[in-house]
């Protein structure tokens, strides 16, 4: 069982910038949700997507944006970096939308914005 | 708001040791309640989880964990700690048969175990 995979591991952005960041799903997963892990905090949900469609979103500017695809493998795009972004981004994938469904993390993509 | 509290932002506990690791919540519903654990190095992984019924749950590596609902809390234990068992240890929360699984995290205890 292929486990959830992200690209790349490590980015470096200037302010301004835009940057796309990639996720692949464990094998048979349609759910995916995003996570934003700043230094010292915990992992903050950002969005999470359902068969391709947005199922739920957190506090975050519309400059957050995601895409899932048919595959449920997953993109999250971020315009317009500011040096807040800086963090670590996790993608975690789930059998199913709800409550009760157990989340499986990937290794995240680390993001410096100078 | 919807928040989760952890007390203990770092402990450093000698091996065979033991731990409670606190954690308390703020939601206005019912929720489902996990420990996740994050190695050196490693994905973040569950530890345990409470859905309901017992509100004792028992995870792997020999942890558990004490949902008390009148104290909002869902305290992490483990009688005796092994060096392998430094890590980051998050508690989370969300809104059980809620339309999605967004978690809510708290900020993570740090545990350092000297052998």
């Amino acid at each position: 069982e292929t486990g959830v995979t992200q690209s790349p591991t490590h980015l470096i952005k200037t302010r301004g910038q835009q940057v796309t960041l990639r996720c692949s799903s464990q094998s048979g997963h349609n759910t995916v949700s995003w996570y934003q892990q700043a230094l010292g905090q915990g992992p903050q949900f950002i969005f999470q997507y359902y068969r391709e469609e947005e199922n739920g979103r957190g506090n975050f500017p519309p400059r957050f944006s995601g895409l899932q695809f048919p595959n449920y493998s997953s993109e999250l795009n971020v315009n317009a970096l500011e040096l807040d972004d800086s963090a670590l981004y996790l993608c975690a994938s789930s059998l199913t939308r709800q409550g009760e469904g157990e989340q499986y993390f990937g290794p995240g993509t680390r993001l410096t914005v100078t | 708001a919807q928040s989760v509290s952890q007390h203990n932002h770092h402990v450093i506990l000698s091996e065979a040791a033991s731990l409670e690791l606190g954690c308390n919540y703020s939601y206005g519903g019912t929720v489902n309640l996990f420990w996740y654990v994050q190695y050196p190095g490693q994905h973040l992984q569950l530890l345990l989880k409470y859905f309901s019924g017992d509100p004792l749950v028992k995870g792997i590596k020999g942890f558990e964990a004490e949902f008390i609902k009148s104290k909002f809390s869902f305290n992490l234990r483990k009688p005796s700690v092994q060096w392998s068992d430094t890590a980051e240890y998050f508690c989370a929360v969300n809104a059980r048969g809620g339309a999605t699984n967004k978690l809510i995290f708290g900020t993570g205890t740090l545990l350092a175990v000297q052998p």
